[in-house]
C-alpha cells in the first residue's frame, strides 16, 4: 500500500488566519516532504524531513512552519499568508532519508486559496 | 547541475492512438535516476516508473512503455492505444545519487485523449 493521505482537501483562509495542513503515512517511510504546486508548474520542493528532523529547508518564508510530531505525520502550520501563497500543497514521502534517490510517493494534495 | 526538459508542453491525440512523450535530462553525475509521474486533474502526483542510469533496458508495463538513451540523455514514454483516462499532466524528474532528496522535474506534458 503507497497511500500517503492529507486533510483537508481544500482550504480557504484569510491573510490573518492560522491554519495547519495535515499529512499522514503509514508505510514506515521515514523521510516526507512538503512541495507547492503553483498553477501549470511543477512541483517546488519547500521541505524535507529525515528521521523526524528538518534536513532540508528551501529558504521558505518563516510564515510557513513545518513539523513532525512522530515517523508518520507530517504538519504544516500557516500564518499570515500572503493571495500569492495560494497553490496545491502537495506532501510525500520516500523509504530511507540515506538512500536520497528513492521513490517519493505523493498524496492527493491540499488546494489552498488565501483571500 | 540538473535540468529536465519535457519539450512538449501540451499534447491532444484521440483515444487508441499512441502517443510519445519526450524528456530530455542534463546531469554531469554518472550515477542517478530518474521517474516519470502522473497527475491527473484530482492533483495527487501518481508514481509510474524509476529508472537508474545503469540500467538501459527499455520497460513495458502494459500499455505503458519507456525508452531510456544514454546516448542521447532521454527518457521518453509511450502510451499505446491512448485512453480518455489518461489524460492528465505527466512529469519527467531526476535526482543525482548525491545530490540530497531534492528531485528536478521538468515543466510537465499535459496530455489531452479525446473521446
Amino acid at each position: 500500500d503507497t497511500e500517503v493521505t492529507q486533510t483537508p482537501k481544500h482550504l480557504v483562509m484569510g491573510m490573518t488566519n492560522k491554519k495547519s495542513l495535515k499529512c499522514e503515512q503509514h508505510m514506515g517511510h521515514r523521510a516526507m516532504y512538503w512541495y507547492k504546486q503553483k498553477a501549470k508548474k511543477p512541483p517546488e520542493l519547500m521541505f524535507v524531513y529525515s528521521y523526524e528532523k528538518l534536513s532540508i529547508n528551501e529558504s521558505v518564508p518563516s510564515r510557513f512552519s513545518p513539523e513532525c510530531p512522530n515517523s508518520s505525520l507530517l504538519n504544516l502550520h500557516l500564518h499570515a499568508l500572503q493571495p500569492e501563497d495560494s497553490a496545491l500543497y502537495l506532501c510525500a514521502s520516500s523509504q530511507d532519508p540515506s538512500g536520497n534517490t528513492d521513490t517519493q510517493y505523493f498524496g492527493p494534495g491540499t488546494r489552498l486559496t488565501v483571500l | 547541475a540538473q535540468k529536465v526538459t519535457q519539450a512538449q508542453t501540451e499534447i491532444s491525440v484521440v483515444e487508441k492512438e499512441d502517443v510519445t512523450l519526450d524528456c530530455v535530462y542534463e546531469t554531469r553525475d554518472t550515477t542517478y535516476y530518474l521517474f516519470w509521474y502522473k497527475q491527473p486533474p484530482s492533483g495527487e502526483l501518481v508514481f509510474l516508473i524509476r529508472r537508474n542510469s545503469f540500467d538501459e533496458q527499455n520497460e513495458i508495463s502494459g500499455r505503458y512503455s519507456w525508452n531510456f538513451q544514454k546516448s542521447t540523455s532521454s527518457f521518453n514514454f509511450t502510451i499505446t492505444a491512448s485512453q480518455v483516462v489518461d489524460s492528465a499532466v505527466y512529469f519527467c524528474a531526476l535526482n543525482q545519487n548525491n545530490y540530497g532528496q531534492n528531485f528536478v522535474f521538468g515543466p510537465g506534458t499535459r496530455l489531452s485523449v479525446l473521446p
